[in-house]
């Protein structure tokens, strides 16, 4: 069965530090993609990066960066240099052969001035 | 190009009465999914629908039901409502089927239902 864990319920960091976002995903397919998402108090998601199983290399795009280890079943989030804008919940997402999304259920992230 | 906006925004029913939410998805865009999210199940799958077909659907009662129309929008209803079906609603629209993770899904805003 698919599942998503996102072990960090709730983050805080002084603006400036570095921060990483964990995701642990689980599944038998071997063709499957996953998905961050951040989602800022006026309620909608942000999409912010697609990943599928075969494309191993790391992204970076501007302050943030992913990591995808196939080997850990990992994909985790780390944004340099946070800001207060940055402060939302981000939400880590799979979906393989079973056609649905499913979502971990969030981490809620502080970033303090 | 515009984004997926939702309506209404807000809602307060009581239980028992019956709503209907309403999706208009990113021009082009010809899949609509809706989620359920709520603090203790977090982000649920209620359903996808494609060219006016529902092409999957997660595990929620009968009372949740929706529809696409032929220029995409979407709407999705439920019946007899409880209290537990207080939630945030989300829409998300892609242009082709977004099950298997083949497209990108956009998100609306979202409709916050309130079940008294």
């Amino acid at each position: 069965a698919q599942k998503v864990t996102q072990a960090q319920t709730e983050i805080s960091v002084v603006e400036k530090e570095d921060v990483t976002l964990d995701c642990v995903y689980e599944t038998r397919d071997t063709t499957y993609y996953l998905f961050w998402y951040k989602q800022p108090p006026s309620g909608e998601l942000v999409f912010l990066i697609r990943r599928n199983s075969f494309d191993e290399q790391n992204e970076i795009s501007g302050r943030y960066s992913w990591n995808f280890q196939k080997s850990t079943s990992s994909f985790n989030f780390t944004i340099t240099a946070s800001q207060v804008v940055d402060s939302a919940v981000y939400f880590c997402a799979l979906s393989d052969r079973d056609d649905k999304i499913i979502f971990g259920k969030g981490t809620r992230l502080h970033i303090l001035p | 190009k515009a984004g997926v906006t939702q309506t209404p925004r807000y809602l307060i029913k009581t239980r028992g009465q019956q709503v209907t939410l309403s999706c208009s998805p990113i021009s082009g865009h010809r899949s609509v999914s809706w989620y359920q999210q709520t603090p203790g199940q977090g982000l649920q799958f209620l359903f996808e629908y494609f060219s006016e077909t529902q092409r999957n659907k997660g595990n929620f009662p009968g009372r949740f039901s929706g529809r696409q129309f032929s220029n995409s929008r979407s709407e999705m209803n439920v019946s007899t409502l409880e209290l537990g079906d207080s939630a945030l609603y989300l829409c998300a629209s892609s242009p082709g089927l977004a099950g298997y993770g083949a497209d990108t899904q956009y998100f609306g805003p979202g409709t916050r239902l309130t079940v008294l």
